[in-house]
């Protein structure tokens, strides 16, 4: 089973739509989670970081469930500016931190 | 955000040479420094992680003695590919973190190595 996992998409949604995508991982002592966004051919950028108790950030939130050891990111309202690959990146302790991303999902928001 | 800077940007290298590439964390001290690699359409695979005064940990599969890492300082890390392949071209991406848990990293804007 891959550490980190995502459906690559792509998901394609017209302007305005609501979209969600979910990530697996494996780790069930995983202790912090992220999601990036990146753009083509360009490095990956801090989305929002993934609490336990759940937080959002304008049309982004963010939703962690341990106990089936799935994240989740929900978009509202999605605008063209969105399309996009967004990774899910969780911190594995396994004697030293290391972050693992998972393979990404691409968003494309159509007119 | 905190700023990682990662040099050279892009660079085409004939096969056999060596390529040396430059990641500093610029306004803030980097305990662990990630390197990791990004073929066309894929995702990002760790290569390694690299702590300020010891060695790096190899992912399973990556040749430490054909990526040389050193993260001599808390501000610098770099990455060599030595004895370069077209094989090896690739997007290289490298990561810094301010803490040692649960703190997000920032990126640098990546190097594109072309092996001709």
């Amino acid at each position: 089973r891959k550490e980190v996992e995502q459906d690559p998409g792509p998901f394609n949604v017209p302007e305005g739509a609501t979209v969600a995508f979910n990530c697996t991982y494996s780790n069930s002592a995983s202790q912090s989670f992220f999601w990036y966004r990146q753009d083509c051919r360009k490095e990956p950028k801090l989305l929002m970081s993934v609490y336990s108790s759940g937080n959002e950030d304008g049309r982004f939130t963010a939703q962690l469930n341990r106990a089936s050891q799935y994240i989740s990111l929900l978009i509202r309202d999605s605008k063209l500016s969105d399309s996009a690959t967004y990774l899910c990146v969780v911190n594995y302790n396994t004697g030293f931190q290391k972050l693992v991303f998972g393979t990404g999902t691409r968003l494309l928001v159509s007119p | 955000g905190a700023v990682v800077s990662q040099h050279p940007s892009w660079v085409i290298c004939k096969s056999g040479t060596s390529v040396k590439i430059e990641c500093r964390s610029l306004d803030f001290q980097a305990t662990t420094m990630f390197w990791y690699r990004q073929f066309p359409k894929q995702s990002l695979m760790l290569m390694a992680t690299s702590n300020e005064g010891s060695k790096a940990t190899y992912e399973q599969g990556v040749e430490k003695d054909k990526f040389l890492i050193n993260h001599a300082s808390l501000t610098l890390s770099t990455l060599t590919v030595t004895s370069a392949h077209p094989e090896d071209s690739s997007f290289y991406i490298c990561s810094a973190r301010r803490g040692t848990e649960n703190t997000e990293a920032f990126f640098g804007q990546g190097t594109r190595l072309t092996v001709v």
